[in-house]
């Protein structure tokens, strides 16, 4: 069966600090994978998509990078870590021809 | 690229009232429409979908409509319960090249009051 991992659960960064966020994908090949952004109470917004390895599309400028070393591996970094960074970051990954799934999510907090 | 509007962003109703959630999306090209259901904390996961060769889809006391000529798209849920309370998003795919993007409404949150 497809799962997704996302790691680490929660996070607290001080400002200026690097972030590395991994995301693992199983049970598929060559998925399309993703990172969103939530802020609280507000919707998902789409940073990066990947439609394979090295393939990178950025959504909105930002002071974040993704990268896809591998098929099924999805990771997004900062070299310098904003306040403004601090969101709800959700890993996903998209099958052909099926829905969405989510990762459990990181909450990163930049303090 | 694609837009999609959804609204209302809060939605109350009484235990065992219907619920409707409408959306919009803007690029005629979209064919997949699902919805996502977010508890507090938690990841978004789909609860229903829609394909665009469907005008409306079912399952127990959640259904989906869609009418491709006004580009709009609807979630009901019927005989509401209070673990219906959460954060729900509905979404446009659409291919572009080779991946398919998922766009998402800016979600609604339903509170189901006993």
């Amino acid at each position: 069966s497809q799962t997704i991992h996302q790691w680490p659960a929660t996070l607290v960064q001080p400002v200026g600090s690097p972030l590395s966020l991994e995301c693992t994908v199983e049970g598929t090949s060559n998925p399309n994978l993703y990172w969103y952004r939530q802020a609280a109470g507000r919707g998902l917004q789409l940073l990066f998509y990947s439609v394979g390895i090295g393939q990178i599309s950025s959504e909105v400028p930002q002071n974040l990078s993704a990268s896809r070393p591998q098929d099924r591996q999805f990771i997004l970094s900062s070299k310098k870590l904003l306040l403004s960074d601090s969101g709800f970051y959700l890993c996903a990954f998209k099958g052909r021809d099926t829905e969405a799934f989510f990762g459990q999510g990181t909450r990163l907090t930049v303090v | 690229g694609e837009n999609v509007e959804q609204h209302p962003s809060t939605l109350s109703v009484q235990e065992g009232d219907s619920a409707v959630i409408k959306c919009t999306y803007s690029d005629s090209a979209s064919n997949y429409f699902p919805w996502y259901k977010q508890e507090l904390g938690k990841r978004p996961q789909l609860i229903i979908d829609i394909r665009s060769n469907v005008g409306e889809k079912k399952d127990q006391r959640i259904a989906v409509t869609l009418n491709k000529t006004a580009k709009h798209f609807s979630l009901h849920i019927t005989e509401t319960q209070p673990e219906d309370s959460a954060v729900y998003f509905c979404a446009a795919s659409i291919r572009t090249g080779s991946a398919r993007q998922l766009t998402f409404g800016s979600g609604t949150q339903l509170t189901v009051l006993p």
